[in-house]
């Protein structure tokens, strides 16, 4: 299984909503990543989990909220967004070759987000 | 610090012409580098990369890339386009040592069109 899969795969939600996304990989990934992808740009890191726990946080409005329940899963739990907060976000997910260094990353299909 | 940066936001070719998207890398180390792709609403998929094994290197779909350490290039090219080859696709470099943390740094994408 090669696959990164994400639910939903389109979320309104307004202001004062609480949701959250959600990402599963069974490919043996111990990194797992959060993009944020806004129209006609690349993809901007969010957080990142290596073996289960946040290596990277992006300083990341604490609106959004990451959870890594285990290896195969990864979690943001959206609350109280801005309409700004809108966007495509992407998981991925890759081996983890060391502390420093990355090999390439697979992505699932991406949640599109509307804040209202 | 490691960058790299795509020339052109937009190259239009005609069905059946070669394909070329510019690809230029900065890093003081031998980096780790990648072409994806992503078609309209979906998430990011490998096309090739470069782990310093070969310095041409082969994808999916036709495409092909070359490292060229002296002109710090890693430039994407497929002999013949074909209309399903209209997406974005980012350029991306992984470099061993950075910081303390596994990053892919994405360049800022080149969408290319298809002229029948």
């Amino acid at each position: 299984d090669t696959e990164v899969t994400q639910t939903p795969k389109h979320l309104v939600m307004g202001m004062t909503n609480k949701k959250s996304l959600k990402c599963e990989q069974h490919m043996g990934h111990r990194a797992m990543y959060w993009y944020k992808q806004k129209a006609k740009k690349p993809p901007e890191l969010m957080f990142v989990y290596s073996y289960e726990k946040l290596s990277i946080n992006e300083s990341v409005p604490s609106r959004f909220s990451p959870e890594c329940p285990n290896s195969s899963l990864l979690n943001l739990h959206l609350h109280a967004l801005q309409p700004e907060d809108s966007a495509l976000y992407l998981c991925a997910s890759s081996q983890v070759i060391s502390d420093t260094w990355v090999n390439e990353q697979f992505f699932g299909p991406g949640t599109r987000l509307t804040v209202l | 610090a490691q960058s790299v940066t795509q020339l052109g936001s937009h190259v239009s070719v005609s069905e059946g012409a070669l394909v070329l998207l510019r690809c230029n890398y900065s890093s003081s180390v031998p980096p780790y580098l990648f072409w994806y792709v992503q078609y309209p609403n979906q998430g990011l998929q490998l096309l090739l990369k470069y782990t310093s094994a070969a310095t041409l290197v082969k994808g999916i779909n036709d495409f092909e890339a070359e490292f060229k350490k002296s002109e710090t290039s890693f430039h994407l090219t497929k002999p013949s386009a074909h209309m399903s080859d209209a997406a974005e696709y980012f350029c991306a470099v992984s470099v061993p040592g950075y910081s303390s943390a596994s990053k892919i740094i994405f360049g800022s994408g080149t969408r290319l069109s298809i002229r029948p």
